[in-house]
């Protein structure tokens, strides 16, 4: 079976600080991953794909990719209030082009 | 610009009554359609997924069902409602050659 796994959380840090959000996945042949934060009552929305080893930046965002290692990682760089959230990790599972999900760590930021 | 549309927001349900979300998808054609289910503090399981109108897998055995009447349509139904069955439910939509997937709003359903 296919798994993603999280730190469990919950997670805090205080405002400014750097936020590190940790997934690892069981699936070598997993192509495409995905960070989706999810705001308390709300549905989830993409803030980041990766799809090749290193790092991918935008903005305060960085993900990072290591395919040998079966990781993938969320950087939040100058953390803040608004950025308090639970944050999702996705992994493609096969060619239906369906995602497995983690259960998603549960970032606080305190001013 | 693509946009999903789901509802309703919240559904307050009795145990044993019937169930029918509906999900639709603008400004694409061709998506490929997701059913999931949240539990309160958990991750996302998925229910029923679609690559295209009438064709359905299913990933959880259970008494849910899922159609796909239209291109971007896609509903979520039950006969009879369980306990079990309270949760939030999200639509979400892909486009044929892309694995990220959006979701809609979601739906908020208590059964009682």
């Amino acid at each position: 079976q296919k798994e993603v796994e999280q730190n469990s959380g919950p997670l805090s840090v205080p405002e400014g600080a750097i936020a590190s959000l940790n997934c690892t996945y069981s699936d070598r042949v997993s192509q495409s991953f995905f960070w989706y934060r999810q705001y308390s009552g709300k549905s989830p929305e993409l803030i980041m794909s990766i799809y090749s080893n290193g790092d991918k930046e935008d903005g305060r965002f960085t993900a990072q990719l290591n395919k040998a290692s079966q990781y993938v990682s969320l950087l939040i760089r100058d953390s803040q209030p608004s950025d308090s959230a639970t944050y999702l990790c996705a992994v493609n599972s096969g060619s239906a082009r369906q995602l497995t999900f983690g259960s998603g760590t549960q970032l606080t930021v305190l001013p | 610009s693509q946009t999903i549309h789901q509802w309703p927001a919240t559904l307050v349900q009795p145990v044993g009554s019937p169930l029918s979300l509906e999900c639709t998808v603008e400004g694409t054609s061709n998506p490929n359609l997701y059913w999931y289910r949240q539990a309160a503090g958990r991750g996302l399981q998925l229910l029923f997924y679609s690559v295209g109108i009438g064709q359905i897998s299913s990933e959880v055995p259970q008494n849910l069902s899922a159609s796909r009447p239209q291109d971007r349509q896609f509903i979520l139904s039950s006969k009879k409602l369980l306990l079990s069955d309270s949760g939030f439910y999200l639509c979400a939509w892909s486009s044929g050659g892309e694995n990220i997937q959006y979701f809609g709003a979601g739906t908020r359903l208590s059964v009682l």
